[in-house]
């Protein structure tokens, strides 16, 4: 099974600072998606960001970019001019776009890095 | 923006109790996913549905938990006979199609079995 890994369990940034949360990941497939997902103290899953294996580009989202290293199997979540608001969960999640196509719709997530924000 | 619906946000159940969680995917939507997460720990992945019936099941998904989509809208995870360790938030899911970049996450069930 694919496992996820998420080695900060806490981080924090100075609010209009840049922070960024790391994830890496073990798969033998060459395609596949990969997802942060924000959850705040209500505990609702958010979709942030999400990147395509096969594309190089790496994606954006407003203050949201990630770094894809498809080589080195990393997958890191930057968030520029942090905002109170942005103080949550973040989970990365790997999901195969390969295989049987009973597997393609379930999500691995790691163990989640929670991230302070300091006004 | 469409949501995923889930009911009730917590509910609090006796050990042995059968409990039924509920959940309105968006209505376009084709493939159901039931995830949890035990306080503090990681998201896990419980059961998948598409076409009325189960696509994946995890080795959680035992003989105790069942899915059921009654009457073309709700979608819901049955807990049989409920244990101590079940005591989690419960998240539904939907998407699209199997090929969707990301799906549409409920606001989940805080099960607390007592």
């Amino acid at each position: 099974a694919q496992t996820v890994t998420q080695s900060q369990p806490e981080m924090s940034v100075q609010e209009a600072e840049t922070v960024t949360l790391s994830c890496t990941y073990d798969t033998s497939e060459s395609d596949y998606y990969l997802f942060w997902y924000k959850q705040p103290p209500s505990r609702q899953m958010i979709l942030v960001i999400r990147q395509e294996a096969y594309k190089q580009q790496n994606a954006t989202e407003n203050r949201f970019s990630v770094n894809f290293q498809k080589a080195a199997k990393s997958f890191s979540l930057k968030i520029s001019d942090s905002q109170l608001g942005d103080a949550a969960m973040y989970f990365c999640a790997y999901r195969s776009a390969l295989g049987r196509g009973s597997t393609l719709g379930r999500l691995y997530f790691g163990r989640g890095t929670q991230l302070t924000v300091w006004p | 923006e469409p949501e995923v619906t889930q009911t009730p946000s917590h509910q609090v159940t006796q050990m042995g109790q059968e409990v039924i969680l509920r959940c309105v995917p968006i209505s376009n939507h084709l493939y159901f996913y039931w995830y949890r997460q035990i306080l503090g720990q990681k998201v896990e992945f419980l059961v998948s549905f598409y076409n009325n019936e189960i696509s994946e099941k995890s080795e959680i998904f035992d003989d105790q938990f069942s899915v059921e989509r009654p009457d073309g809208s709700n979608f819901t995870l049955k807990i049989r006979s409920t244990k101590l360790e079940d005591s989690a938030m419960y998240f539904c899911a939907s998407s699209a199609d199997r090929f969707a970049y990301g799906y549409t996450f409920g606001s989940g069930t805080r099960l607390t079995v007592v």
